[in-house]
């Protein structure tokens, strides 16, 4: 399994890009970096996921270099509503398999 | 709304007693994977189950046990409850047909037990 490492929590102002960076460096071929985003007392929501190089949705683009021991996540112009703690998860395609997040980033933006 | 069902939303009980929590995955997904949120802390992975089978198991204690129904649902049994077990149960679902990209799970809105 894909142990990740991410900064404990971030400070933004808001209308900032944030970017939050997350190593995997024994990622396995067949994973996929999923990030998720969770408010306080709520279940964790999808953001965007990826397998290389760069993907975009509407909310964030998510950044993999070729060596994909790292990801980062990337919110643009950022909100007060975005203050929240975002996971990466690192985790292969298949029935059976133990998805185990990682501690998370706490994300405040600030006035 | 996420499609996950999760209840009872809020559970008050005493140590030592026994409790049961429920979760509905969404309409056509066959796993159901449930984790363990302490106050201010991670996601902790306890167990998943895949089409009524038992997958990959985390850091499940023995007094916890899960299962999952031919209808899909899933409940999570917790026993002997101790002051420690007050935390966020979150049950997410997804589809995992083993192909296509994996970790894209449907999180519940969870179960908030509290053992006094």
């Amino acid at each position: 399994l894909a142990k990740t490492t991410q900064p404990i929590s971030m400070d933004s102002y808001e209308g900032q890009e944030v970017n939050i960076t997350c190593s995997h460096n024994n990622i396995a071929t067949n994973d996929y970096i999923t990030w998720y985003q969770q408010f306080p007392s709520q279940g964790p929501r999808f953001i965007i996921q990826g397998y290389k190089t760069k993907v975009t949705n509407e909310v964030a683009s998510l950044f993999i270099p070729a060596d994909r021991k790292s990801s980062t996540l990337s919110l643009p112009r950022v909100s007060l509503s975005d203050t929240a703690v975002y996971y990466c998860l690192v985790a292969a395609s298949g029935s059976a398999r133990q998805l185990t997040f990682g501690s998370g980033t706490q994300l405040t933006v600030l006035p | 709304d996420s499609g996950v069902t999760q209840t009872p939303k809020h559970l008050i009980t005493a140590t030592g007693q026994r409790v049961t929590l429920r979760c509905s995955p969404r309409s056509g997904d066959l796993s159901v994977y449930w984790y363990q949120q302490s106050l201010d802390q991670g996601l902790q992975f306890l167990i998943q189950y895949y089409n009524g089978e038992e997958r990959a198991k985390g850091n499940i204690l023995e007094r916890f046990s899960a299962q999952q129904f031919p209808d899909l649902h899933s409940e999570l049994n917790l026993s002997s409850l101790e002051l420690g077990d007050s935390a966020l149960y979150f049950c997410a679902s997804s589809v995992i047909s083993g192909r296509g990209p994996g970790g894209e799970l449907f999180f519940g809105e969870g179960s908030r037990l509290t053992v006094l």
